[in-house]
């Protein structure tokens, strides 16, 4: 099984400010690597797919980065509805997520 | 509106058995494989099972194999999640999922639309 860890765990920022998310693989993904937001009683939403592909309807603010067992989820502006929780999937060998990261308001 | 809407979900004995329903609109779902994924309160998501568009793919975790029967209803849009000999560690908030293809025969996809998911407590 593909392990994925993501860092930090908790990261606080100050709405406009830049957020950098990071997520490891135990073992190379390639590029198959998805990212999702996740608000309380929400349904988690697709951000990323493809490590960098913008899903439809995802601002621009948003970007994806990396490839093999690193990538990073930078959101370069945060807006006061980008608070919310951020997990990493890989999907090159079945499917693994990541614990998490909850990004508050600093 | 597209959407899926989970069903079922309620608090049970351990050794007891539950079934899972997922409703989806707005899309036909006979074009996706679907899923089941699941989230221990305060930790990350589990992938808990998958079928492919005609369910002649299906796969499972390791942590349900055996114990879990997933199965789907294109007629209905209705996916379901038969679940049976439950255990205290398979509480969780269960999600069904779309996948962006209609199977994972060679590989793998990601999942572009979610649920808000139901609830299942295993306690005595």
């Amino acid at each position: 099984e593909i392990v994925m860890t993501q860092s930090p765990a908790i990261l606080s920022v100050s709405p406009g400010e830049r957020a950098t998310l990071s997520c490891r693989a135990s073992q190379s993904v390639s590029g198959n690597l998805a990212w999702y937001q996740q608000k309380p009683g929400q349904a988690p939403r697709l951000l990323i797919y493809g490590a960098s592909t913008r899903a439809t309807g995802i601002p621009a603010r948003f970007s994806g980065s990396g490839s093999g067992t690193e990538f990073t989820l930078t959101i370069s502006s945060l807006q006061s509805e980008d608070f919310a929780v951020y997990f990493c999937q890989q999907y090159n060998n079945w499917w693994t997520f990541g614990q998490g990261t909850k990004v508050e308001v600093k | 509106e597209v959407q899926l809407v989970e069903s079922g979900g309620d608090l049970v004995q351990p050794g007891r058995s539950l079934r899972l329903s997922c409703a989806a609109s707005g899309f036909t779902l006979e074009d996706h494989a679907m899923h089941w994924v699941r989230q221990v309160p305060g930790k990350g998501l589990e992938w808990v099972s998958g079928i492919s568009w005609r369910s002649d793919s299906i796969a499972y975790a390791d942590s349900v194999r055996g114990r879990f029967t997933i199965s789907r209803d294109n007629a209905k849009n209705a996916l379901y999640l038969e679940m049976n000999s439950l255990r205290a560690d398979d509480t969780a908030l269960y999600f069904c999922a779309r996948d962006k293809n209609g199977g994972f025969w060679s590989r793998y996809w990601w999942f572009d639309l979610w649920g808000r998911g139901t609830r299942v407590t295993v306690s005595s």
